[in-house]
């Protein structure tokens, strides 16, 4: 079975400022991958990022970085200079690559508001 | 290349009566997921069709049912709705000959209100 925590049901930053939100993560596959997704008002979940279990460096997407710790099973979202747009619900989740197939188990997620 | 679309955006129903979501995959995807988004919760997994057979299911009774069309375009059925089944229900494409990690894109979502 895959499990994903975040603990911070909220973050606040103001605009400019980096940002962290935090994913542990626990899973009996070896091979496995870490996704985050941001989700606005409107529903649509919006994909940011993806660290494979066996890639050797973090992940980057623009302003996005995934910090990727291995050993202590986390996937910590870094966004740098923080946008208004920013504001949303982001959810850390995981796909088992052993699975016959291919789905992704959530955390509940962290709600991140941006202030000017 | 269209994204994945979903309809209806809203939808009220009463206890007990069915409901059918529908969901149009992105351009050259084959599988398509469904989760259930609660309020204040993420999304859970309720079952995935793959060249339209179900290949996965999650933790859902099985009033809970889907089909999976040759265009690869999918439906959730709920029947005898209850209370607890209000919430955004998420449709979400993905090929097996795409990127090594599958990458699922995600439709707006459907959210069905049950009163």
């Amino acid at each position: 079975a895959q499990k994903i925590t975040q603990t911070q049901p909220g973050m606040f930053v103001q605009e400019k400022e980096a940002v962290t939100l935090d994913c542990t993560y626990d899973t009996s596959d070896p091979s496995y991958g870490l996704f985050w997704y941001k989700q606005p008002s409107s529903g649509e979940m919006i994909f940011l990022i993806y660290q494979g279990s066996y890639d050797q460096q973090n992940a980057t997407e623009g302003r996005y970085s995934l910090n990727f710790q291995k050993a202590r099973k986390s996937a910590n979202l870094v966004i740098s200079a923080s946008q208004l747009g920013d504001s949303a619900m982001y959810f850390c989740a995981m796909r088992g690559m052993n699975s016959g197939y291919s789905t992704l188990t959530f955390g509940k997620g962290t709600m991140l508001l941006v202030s000017p | 290349e269209t994204g994945v679309t979903q309809s209806p955006t809203h939808l009220i129903k009463t206890r007990g009566q069915q409901v059918t979501l529908r969901c149009s995959s992105q351009s050259g995807h084959n599988t398509v997921s469904w989760y259930q988004q609660a309020l204040g919760q993420g999304p859970q997994f309720i079952f995935q069709y793959y060249r339209e057979e179900e290949n996965g299911r999650g933790n859902f009774p099985p009033r809970f049912s889907g089909l999976q069309f040759p265009n690869y375009s999918s439906e959730l059925n709920v029947n005898a709705l209850e209370l607890d089944d209000s919430a955004l229900y998420l449709c979400a494409s993905s090929s097996t000959s795409a990127s090594s990690y599958n990458e699922q894109f995600f439709g707006p979502g459907t959210r069905l209100t049950v009163l």
